[in-house]
């Protein structure tokens, strides 16, 4: 069965550390893969998103995502956090034959002072 | 391009009673997608329209919810005969036939059954 997992359900970090998100996936083929995230009450914004090319994508924020075909998965990084990175993120899966979006759990991130 | 936009943002409602709401996608996006999120969870796929034809429903949209999307512009999401399980986060989404654009979603109805 097709599923996308964020092992991580809730993960604290300090102000200025570095962030590493995981996300695994199980499809046929190399699907489109996004993360996004959504702050209390709010909808989602998209960080960025990987179809072909280069396995490591930027998005906005200062975050970026390293695809591996070998391990199905598309972790997301951030070098520095700040204190507005606290928000519940989602890494999303669309096969690509198929463009409806399935997305994992989430990760809950909280950033301490 | 003023995004995807969603109303209302909450609704309160009596067990029993019918809802609607509405999502007007980006204007050139021809793909319209509804979600539903519930506490802790990931969006969970409702339905999907490419222009005005609806043309995927999950299992999980019962008989008592219904969507359409006239004209292929805005869409609604009806829920009849309202549950306590409803209560939810309702999420609409669009892009264009492909998703290299990515998908665009809306700040969401939060809907809440009593």
């Amino acid at each position: 069965a097709q599923s996308v997992t964020q092992p991580d359900i809730h993960i604290t970090v300090s102000e200025g550390a570095s962030l590493e998100l995981r996300c695994n996936y199980s499809y046929g083929a190399t699907p489109y893969l996004f993360w996004y995230v959504q702050s209390p009450g709010q909808g989602l914004q998209l960080l960025l998103k990987y179809f072909s090319g280069d396995t490591l994508v930027q998005g906005i924020k200062g975050f970026e995502a390293e695809f591996k075909r070998s391990q199905s998965s598309f972790n997301l990084r951030k070098p520095s956090v700040h204190w507005s990175d606290a928000a519940e993120y989602f890494c999303a899966v669309a096969p690509s034959n198929d463009y409806k979006l399935s997305f994992g759990a989430g990760t809950t991130v909280t950033v301490r002072a | 391009d003023t995004g995807v936009s969603q109303n209302p943002r909450h609704k309160i409602t009596k067990r029993g009673q019918n809802v609607t709401f509405r999502c007007d996608p980006i204007s050139e996006h021809n793909r319209l997608y509804w979600y539903r999120q519930t506490l802790g969870q990931g969006p969970e796929f409702l339905t999907y329209f490419q222009n005005e034809a609806q043309l995927e429903k999950s299992r999980l949209l019962s008989d008592r919810f219904s969507a359409e999307r006239p004209k292929g512009s805005f869409s609604t999401l009806e829920i009849q005969r309202t549950e306590q399980g409803d209560s939810a986060m309702y999420l609409c989404a669009s892009n264009e036939n492909s998703p290299e654009g990515g998908y665009t979603f809306g700040s969401g109805t939060r809907l809440t059954v009593v």
